[in-house]
């Protein structure tokens, strides 16, 4: 079945310090959408991309959708301790009877201030 | 505008029994989504309801089963509880069960079953 992995699991920086998490697929998407999810809280969207390459930018995050439509990223820049949480990107394979959006393992996000 | 909510919060029950989960939609949603997430793991597609029918289903047994009403919202019930079905299941909902929608999540309910 379909896999989604995201790298790294965990990644601890220095406020200001940029940050990126990468996702792959095993299997070519349709779309794919990224969620954060804050500690004990509920995954909250982002963003979803669906051109291949296509490239996303909202204030501080980055996001991209690799050309094969089997990657994607996720940078942030200059990171605030705001930005803490798990970030999770989530992909659709295409298919007229699926829906299903196939979570990854997400990438815990900590920040020192 | 209420979002997704979910009763209850947290709920503790053993091995063996049968647990309910109530989800009701965002206003204006009609397709409503159950996920499982074990600590430390990404969401587990569990299935899809539209139009009161499951209309996907992930990889989880037949203990796990579900309803939707003709109000949008939706329940989930596991029966034969397992140590293993221990998690925070979510509830997300959507407006059609289109492929671009985007997902709104409930809070959750955390279940422990000891």
């Amino acid at each position: 079945g379909q896999q989604v992995m995201q790298i790294p699991q965990y990644q601890h920086v220095q406020e200001g310090e940029d940050f990126t998490t990468y996702c792959n697929s095993s299997t070519t998407l349709s779309n794919i959408q990224w969620y954060k999810q804050r500690p004990g809280g509920h995954p909250v969207f982002l963003i979803q991309l669906v051109k291949s390459g296509e490239v996303k930018k909202q204030k501080r995050l980055t996001f991209q959708f690799g050309e094969a439509k089997k990657n994607s990223s996720l940078h942030i820049t200059a990171t605030q301790t705001t930005d803490v949480g798990t970030y999770f990107c989530a992909g659709r394979v295409s298919g007229g009877s699926n829906y299903k959006l196939t979570f990854g393992k997400g990438t815990l996000l900590t920040v020192n201030p | 505008d209420a979002g997704v909510t979910q009763s209850p919060t947290h709920l503790i029950k053993t091995r063996g029994q049968q647990v309910t989960l109530r989800c009701s939609p965002k206003s204006g949603h009609d397709t409503v989504s159950w996920y499982q997430q074990a600590l430390g793991q990404g969401p587990q597609f569990i299935f899809q309801y539209y139009e009161e029918e499951e209309r996907q289903r992930g990889n989880f047994p037949d203990r796990f089963s579900g309803h939707q009403f003709p109000n949008y919202s939706s329940e989930l019930n596991v029966n034969a509880l397992l140590l293993g079905d221990s998690a925070l299941y979510l509830c997300a909902s959507s407006l059609r069960q289109g492929w671009g929608e985007k997902l709104f999540f409930g809070s959750g309910t955390q279940l422990s079953v000891l």
